[in-house]
């Protein structure tokens, strides 16, 4: 399996950006999702999951509010609305596939940098 | 949320030693424990699940154990290849918490 991330960049404080992740190689409609992210020389951080089905969705406390995780199965793909963005937000930012478990952190994308400076 | 504290946070040996990383968990999270190697540039890789188990295709010097609260992570025989950072994550609630990181180093 595979997982490829886009959408990163350079945005304003407050502005707003859209990661998305297209899975293939795999039954992406039957596992559930996470965004996990590292900010520059720092550790991980789990930031939100989401269902197989969309059902159930979870967002760590640092972006409730603010972020957005959706997927669309018929499409293999998994999205990350980011608004409000502050300076503390940037960071390399994971897809990441559960295994059958969830919290099991299978498969990682490569990543995608987003940087939020003016 | 549940808190992580990973001991130590840097560590400096030698080829072929015998490496043991210590994470310690703020409550009971049973054995709902994993553990994660990130080498520089590359995105983590899972290695233990579940507190003790090897996943698939891992090497069979790195090891882990323990349960509640206090977990342990071992590479029985150092290879110039593990250099890397190690996680410990736990997943006994919704809200995932990693360790802080230990960065290994060659000696």
């Amino acid at each position: 399996g595979q997982l490829v991330e886009s959408g990163g960049g350079l945005v304003r404080p407050g502005g707003s950006l859209r990661l998305s992740c297209a899975a293939s190689g795999m039954t992406f409609s039957s596992y559930s999702m996470n965004w996990v992210r590292q900010a520059p020389g720092k550790g991980l951080e789990w930031i939100s999951y989401i269902s197989s089905g969309s059902s159930t969705i979870y967002y760590a406390d640092s972006v409730k509010g603010r972020f957005t995780i959706s997927r669309d199965n018929a499409n293999n793909s998994l999205s990350l609305q980011m608004n409000s963005l502050r300076a503390e937000d940037t960071a390399v930012y994971y897809c990441v596939r559960d295994a059958v478990v969830r919290g099991l952190f299978e498969y990682w994308g490569q990543g995608v940098l987003v940087t939020v400076s003016s | 949320d549940i808190q992580m504290t990973q001991s130590p946070s840097s560590l400096s040996a030698s080829v072929g030693d015998r490496v043991t990383i210590t994470c310690q968990a703020s409550q009971d999270i049973s054995n709902y424990l994993n553990w994660y190697q990130q080498k520089p540039g590359k995105a983590p890789k899972l290695l233990i699940y579940d507190a003790s188990n090897l996943e698939t295709g891992v090497p069979s010097r790195f090891s882990g154990g323990g349960s509640g609260t206090d977990f342990t992570f071992t590479i029985s025989s150092l290879q110039p290849e593990d250099i890397a950072t190690y996680y410990c994550q736990q997943y006994n609630n919704p809200s995932i918490t990693f360790g802080q990181g230990t960065r290994l180093e060659i000696k």
